[in-house]
């Protein structure tokens, strides 16, 4: 199948500072990728979809002036924690679909965020 | 509204056959898509189904009934690592992804 990739893997941080988190589809083009959180034991969150070359869509509640999500080329979209607080602290995963809105969404192996 | 109905936890033996259904509703339906995730670990993708009917694959078949708002995942010949949690999910007429919360699959010797 498709791969993802999501760089870094870990990141622990000082609340206040900015975090960014790269998603990258390896071996496929992604028109759309997608950016969830997911806190212990409870299920995915999606935050926000976004289509390359446009501005991304953020689900209610989710403050996109703290996330900001970046999807400048086929292969690449970035998420950026601002002002990082300990509540921010959970996994972040991404999501990439390729041409199709049918085709199946390959996720990235996850950053724990750690914010202290 | 959309909901997505699967259960919380279930338990089956090494060497078994488990069934984890998902029933749902949602505004349209463009294809119904299974994924195991590990504990610790990102979601992988196990299966798409969008006509009625079974797909197999391997030990593991899925299995969609659009008239029922229905779907499950049987997992044959059990092994240790399938223990996860199975997340349901459906494209909505959006060919957005509504989520189920998982079900915690623990298997047992």
């Amino acid at each position: 199948g498709a791969v993802v990739s999501q760089h870094p893997s870990w990141v622990i941080c000082k609340s206040g500072t900015s975090v960014k988190i790269e998603c990258r589809s390896l071996d496929f083009q992604a028109t759309t990728m997608f950016w969830y959180r997911q806190f212990p034991k409870q299920s995915l969150m999606l935050m926000a979809t976004s289509n390359e070359g446009s501005k991304a869509t953020y689900e209610q509640g989710v403050e996109k002036d703290k996330f900001l999500i970046n999807h400048a080329s086929l292969t690449l979209s970035t998420l950026t924690v601002t002002s990082a607080h300990p509540e921010d602290s959970s996994f972040y995963i991404c999501s990439a679909r390729g041409g199709g809105q049918t085709e199946t969404q390959y996720f990235g192996p996850g950053t724990r965020l750690l914010v202290l | 509204g959309q909901n997505i109905d699967q259960p919380t936890e279930m338990t089956a033996t090494e060497g078994a056959i488990v069934q984890i259904n998902c029933t749902y509703q949602t505004s349209g339906f463009n294809g119904l898509f299974w994924y195991q995730q590990h504990a610790g670990e990102a979601p992988t993708f196990l299966s798409y189904n969008v006509l009625d009917g079974l797909e197999e694959k391997g030990r593991f078949s899925s299995f969609l009934s659009r008239s029922k708002g229905y779907s499950y995942l049987l997992l044959k010949e059990l092994q240790m690592k399938d223990s996860a949690s199975y997340l349901c999910a459906v494209q909505d007429s959006n060919y957005q992804l509504i989520w189920g919360a998982g079900t915690k699959l623990i298997i047992k010797p």
